[in-house]
């Protein structure tokens, strides 16, 4: 069963915001929500992760609900070198993160 | 710090030959994963090590596949005898995990065609 949905593509002009949702229903308590990104023909590259609160790095803004069951990643200023398939996962941590990747959401940046 | 590298980054082989595929991890990590991406199946993972120990492979596929992790620097997976449908990206990722969360930081991947 899939734990994360997301819409299959979106498109966001250059220098404009770009949000990307998530719905993550079924989460549970100490599962972290993890954002990686594929660009085309290169391995995956981390963004960003959180647990409850919202997060801010350098690359991203990551914005949790209350509940949980729900999140966006924001790329403030998004430019064309962003396009690139994103991946959200929720990831229980053991002795490793398993990370189960689906479709993610095809982000196109545009003049 | 040279990042994950992988190699071959692309091998093209006869069905029936070994594949080998290598990876060296970020100095320092102590998880290493091995995953494969097709179109139709998208990115799955095969297996992963932890302080150099296997510690799930129930996403390889099959007894063709295997997997080695001699020493903290160096892995191998190994297809024999090789299929057209082992043909696939395939990407190496390491992390340091401390029992908290932890980032995987991929390789450039091996595209490999089997003919």
């Amino acid at each position: 069963d899939a734990k994360t949905t997301q819409p299959p593509s979106m498109d966001c002009a250059e220098g404009r915001a770009a949000n990307l949702p998530c719905n993550h229903s079924t989460i549970s308590g100490n599962e972290y929500v993890y954002w990686y990104r594929q660009i085309h023909s290169q391995g995956p590259q981390y963004i960003i992760h959180g647990l409850k609160n919202n997060e801010t790095n350098e690359m991203a803004s990551l914005i949790i609900t209350e509940d949980r069951k729900s999140s966006t990643l924001i790329l403030p200023h998004a430019t064309l070198r962003d396009t690139a398939v994103y991946y959200c996962i929720v990831s229980d941590t053991g002795t490793a993160s398993k990370l189960t990747f689906g479709t993610g959401t095809r982000l196109q940046v545009t003049l | 710090d040279a990042g994950v590298i992988q190699s071959p980054r692309h091998e093209v082989t006869e069905m029936g030959q070994e594949v080998t595929l290598r990876c060296k991890p970020i100095s320092g990590h102590n998880s290493l994963f091995w995953y494969r991406q097709t179109m139709m199946r998208g990115l799955e993972l095969l297996i992963y090590f932890n302080n150099n120990v296997p510690i799930d492979d129930s996403g390889m596929p099959e007894d063709r596949f295997s997997a080695k992790m001699p020493n903290a620097s160096f892995s191998t997976l190994k297809i024999q005898p090789s299929e057209p449908r082992d043909s696939a990206v395939y990407f190496c990722a390491s992390s340091f995990q401390t029992g908290g969360t932890d980032t995987q930081y991929f390789g450039p991947g091996t595209r490999l065609t089997v003919l």
